[in-house]
């Protein structure tokens, strides 16, 4: 059953604490992505990894770093948090270029 | 500046219509172009794409036009019902570059109403 899995659904921290977004995904896809989305804005592309250690920055990475150390596994991080990074994260995968992402259900973050 | 845009936030359309939705881009390099439907709480998925090398595309009640001199593209849906209401977004990618990166769009959302 192919699935991108993200976790927490729901997050509420203060600001200046430090957050971690975490995502998987089963397909073996070399290509994950972060996006955050909001009102108006619609998606927006935080960064990009085309595969282990292989990170880019998208059009938004001020404030966000990544981690991917497994093929499977993609991680979003706010060090010291913003009222600003108040937003819907969605992670995404896909099997190569950008063709058909497949997106997980989203985190809603929210930062007091 | 916005790279992929949708003019339109919303969109109203009586049950049996069609729905035309619209999406300017401003990257001419761009290969790709694909329309992604979102429901509320839910994540964005794949309604249907298409490459540069065609000008149109049809699945269904669904159809995609390609204008690459205008750097526009639309999604056309007939006989549009109410599950179609939902938040509707563009998205163009540069796939030949090898670069992966999918920019999207603001979003269209269209109701249907009956």
């Amino acid at each position: 059953d192919m699935k991108v899995t993200q976790m927490p659904r729901y997050l509420i921290k203060r600001m200046g604490e430090n957050v971690l977004l975490e995502c998987g995904q089963d397909m073996s896809h070399e290509t994950m992505y972060w996006y955050r989305q909001d009102p108006g804005l619609g998606l927006q592309l935080i960064y990009i990894s085309y595969d282990v250690d292989s990170n880019s920055e998208g059009d938004i990475p001020k404030g966000y770093r990544v981690s991917r150390k497994k093929r499977e596994h993609f991680s979003l991080i706010l060090d010291s948090a913003k009222t600003n990074q108040t937003s819907v994260y969605f992670c995404a995968s896909s099997p190569g270029g950008a063709e058909t992402l497949y997106f997980g259900s989203g985190t809603r973050l929210t930062v007091l | 500046g916005q790279q992929v845009k949708q003019s339109s936030p919303s969109l109203t359309v009586q049950e049996g219509g069609i729905s035309i939705l619209n999406c300017d881009y401003e990257n001419d390099m761009f290969d790709y172009f694909a329309w992604y439907k979102k429901y509320p709480d839910n994540s964005p998925t794949l309604l249907i794409s298409v490459r540069s090398n065609v000008d149109k595309r049809e699945d269904g009640r669904l159809t995609v036009f390609l204008n690459k001199s205008g750097k526009h593209f639309s999604l056309h849906i007939t006989a549009s019902q109410p599950e179609d209401t939902a938040v509707y977004l563009c998205a163009a990618g540069e796939n030949q570059g090898g670069s992966a990166k999918l920019i999207f769009g603001e979003g269209t959302k269209l109701t249907v109403s009956s």
